[in-house]
């Protein structure tokens, strides 16, 4: 059974602070991971997506990629309060470029106080 | 860009009643589509696969007979909720992959909201 696992939160950060998202994942085989912000209500958006070991910057947001841990993170920097959300990590559950289903973790709540 | 309109975005409905969820491709053609549910406060859960043209495939303890999916054309899956009751009500999105010329990676429906009273 492929899990995905995330501290439920709620994280609470003051703005313009670093929001610092954590997941971890047990297929040592997964190749490609994202991180998508959902609001209450509403479909998940995509915020990254990352399939190499290392950081990938877009904008305030960094995610970086650990394989041998087996750990993914996402970096909020000047985090602001249309930033609060729940982020959801997610894994592509397909092996060599295929895409198959995206595995969730339960998301981490995240607050960010004016 | 790829993008996946699905409807109605919410529905309230009697228990024991039937309900279709409808998810169109729009600007591409969609051969799988992923349907998930969220119960308030949890992830999204896969709960079958469809692919146009064949059988869905449905994940350990989706019942199949109760959630028909239909994929007959490369632009159009549809789930149906078969005589619902209150524990079916949940958030239902569709997902599909971004065709190999947009990139990599997934497409979301906007999700509906189902109530059954």
């Amino acid at each position: 059974q492929k899990e995905v696992e995330q501290n439920s939160g709620p994280l609470s950060v003051p703005e313009g602070a670093i929001a610092s998202l954590n997941c971890t994942y047990s297929d040592r085989g997964s190749q490609s991971f994202f991180w998508y912000r959902q609001y209450s209500g509403k479909s998940p958006e995509l915020i990254m997506s990352i399939y190499s070991n290392g950081d990938k910057e877009d904008g305030r947001f960094t995610a970086q990629l650990n394989k041998a841990s087996q750990y993914v993170s996402l970096l909020i920097r000047d985090s602001q309060p249309s930033d609060s959300a729940t982020y959801l990590c997610a894994v592509n559950s397909g092996y060599g470029g295929s895409q198959g289903n995206l595995i969730f973790g339960k998301g981490t709540k995240l607050s960010v106080k004016p | 860009g790829a993008v996946v309109s699905q409807h109605p975005s919410w529905v309230i409905c009697k228990s024991g009643t039937s309900v279709k969820i409808e998810c169109r491709s729009l600007d591409f053609q969609a051969t799988t589509m992923f349907w998930y549910r969220q119960f308030p406060k949890q992830s999204l859960m896969l709960m079958a696969t469809s692919n146009e043209g064949s059988k869905a495939t449905y994940e350990q303890g989706v019942e199949k007979d109760k959630f028909l999916i239909n994929h007959a054309s490369l632009t159009l899956s549809t789930l149906t909720v078969t005589s619902a009751h209150p524990e079916d009500s949940s958030f239902y999105i569709c997902s599909a992959p971004v065709p190999p010329g947009e990139g990599y990676g997934y497409t979301f429906g906007s999700g509906t909201r189902l109530t059954v009273v």
